[in-house]
């Protein structure tokens, strides 16, 4: 059964990029799945920030696209997400998320990280 | 941008009773790909329901789920202590939307 582990630093300073990395286990990265990112701010909903294949497909929300970046690394089967001129906007629980292989839903998460945007 | 709207914000019942709760899409959703999670304090969102009604792995009978042209219902048929959480809806239509959220509530 996949696993996902969000990991990176819980401060970013404000106009900094924030960058996060996702571990897998327990499948290949390579698989026949997209994967995403997914952030919830403190007390808030969940907004989907965007999503990867292994090839390098991506996929954006439209109000972030300028400002986020997705990538695979495929030898070390994890994803990253970088998120550029943060504020305290971008204060946030990230998690990254596996998209079943119907493309319409989240079926596995990480239990995420907080990502705290403050001088 | 399809806009999903959950309603209530909040719903306060007691153990045993049923749940109702509804997300409304501002224009047709993409065949069959509504999904429900549940968020409980501290925890990740887990998959309920997903392609409408049909029920993720290990999720009890009593949660289900339907629709009506633009609106979509998760039923909890009786409620057990652990479902209280909050629970989101989700659509993808090529890009992904979150409805806002709808607490059940311990009354």
């Amino acid at each position: 059964q996949v696993q996902l582990q969000e990991s990176g630093p819980g401060l970013v300073k404000p106009s900094g990029t924030l960058s996060l990395t996702c571990a897998v286990s327990g499948g290949s990265i390579s698989s026949s799945n997209w994967w995403s990112w997914v952030r919830q701010p403190p007390g808030m909903g969940l907004e989907w920030i965007g999503e990867i294949f292994h090839g390098g497909s991506t996929n954006y929300n439209p109000s972030l696209k300028s400002r986020v970046t997705i990538s695979v690394d495929r030898p070390n089967n994890q994803f990253s997400l970088k998120l550029n001129s943060v504020t305290a906007a971008d204060t946030a629980v990230y998690y990254c998320a596996k998209i079943a292989v119907a493309g319409t839903f989240l079926d596995c998460w990480g239990p995420g990280t907080l990502v705290t945007v403050s001088s | 941008e399809i806009v999903l709207t959950q309603s209530p914000g909040t719903l306060s019942l007691s153990p045993g009773e049923r749940a109702t709760l509804s997300c409304r899409a501002s224009q047709s959703v993409t065949s069959r790909s509504l999904a429900w999670y549940q968020q409980k304090p501290g925890q990740a969102p887990r998959l309920l329901i997903y392609g409408v009604s049909s029920r993720a792995t290990g999720i009890p009978d009593r949660f289900s789920g339907s629709e009506s042209g633009t609106d979509f219902t998760l039923t909890i048929s009786r409620l057990e202590p652990e479902d209280f959480a909050v629970y989101y809806c989700q659509q993808y239509d090529g890009s992904r939307t979150f409805g806002q959220g709808t607490k059940v509530e311990i009354k």
